[in-house]
């Protein structure tokens, strides 16, 4: 199985701030690594999929890089809504595979 | 517009079994997989496996092999999960997910069901 290490698993931020959230692999996944953000009584939201597309609707202020087996997650300029937990997921292979989350919270 | 509605929470006792629905609107149900994703308390997501909606045939990850069931009500644009014989680590919530397209082939979830939380407490 691919094993997914996410980090960090709690990052501390204002709004304004840039932040960003990594995801390395255990083994080469290309690019399919897909991002979720999760809010409590909320549908998980799918935020980017191939390692940097953005999913319609999701806000430019969120990308998405990939360097080898190592993917970013950055949200620039955060705004009040984007305190939540996210977690990327691979579908390069099954079974799939999530990282360990991390919950973003406001400093 | 496309929705997963999923079964209220649910409270068990050990050795119990439990059945919970996700309930798809908004696309035509048997053109796409339903695929089921589970979350313990405080832990992440884990994927148990799916279900092909226009066969019926199941596919489970390894960890879900023996307990779990997942079915169809087609007619009624219904899949559900059953969990038999329940255990303490069972307590989590469970989600239904839908891939954006019909593919079988790994993808992402672009459709998630809101989760069912099942606690097994004695």
């Amino acid at each position: 199985d691919v094993q997914m290490t996410q980090s960090p698993s709690y990052l501390a931020a204002s709004p304004g701030e840039s932040v960003s959230i990594s995801c390395k692999a255990s083994k080469s996944i290309s690019n399919n690594l897909a991002w979720y953000q999760e809010k409590p009584g909320k549908a998980n939201k799918l935020l980017i999929h191939s390692g940097s597309t953005l999913q319609s609707g999701t806000p430019s202020r969120f990308s998405g890089s990939r360097s080898g087996t190592d993917f970013t997650l950055t949200i620039r300029s955060l705004e009040f809504e984007d305190f939540a937990v996210y977690y990327c997921q691979q579908y390069n292979e099954y079974p799939l595979t999530f990282g360990s989350g991390t919950k973003l919270e406001i400093k | 517009q496309i929705q997963l509605v999923q079964s209220g929470p649910e409270l068990k006792k050990p050795g119990e079994s439990v059945k919970i629905s996700c309930k798809a609107s908004g696309y035509t149900f048997t053109d796409y997989a339903m695929h089921w994703v589970k979350q313990a308390p405080g832990k992440g997501l884990k994927w148990m496996g799916w279900i092909n909606t226009y066969t019926g045939k199941p596919t489970y990850a390894d960890d879900f092999k023996g307990r779990f069931v997942f079915s169809l009500e087609a007619s009624a644009s219904t899949a559900n999960l059953q969990i038999s014989n329940l255990k303490n680590e069972d307590t989590a919530t469970y989600f239904c997910a839908r891939y954006r397209t019909g593919t079988t082939v790994a993808n992402w979830f672009a459709y998630w069901g809101q989760g069912t939380l099942v606690t097994v407490s004695s």
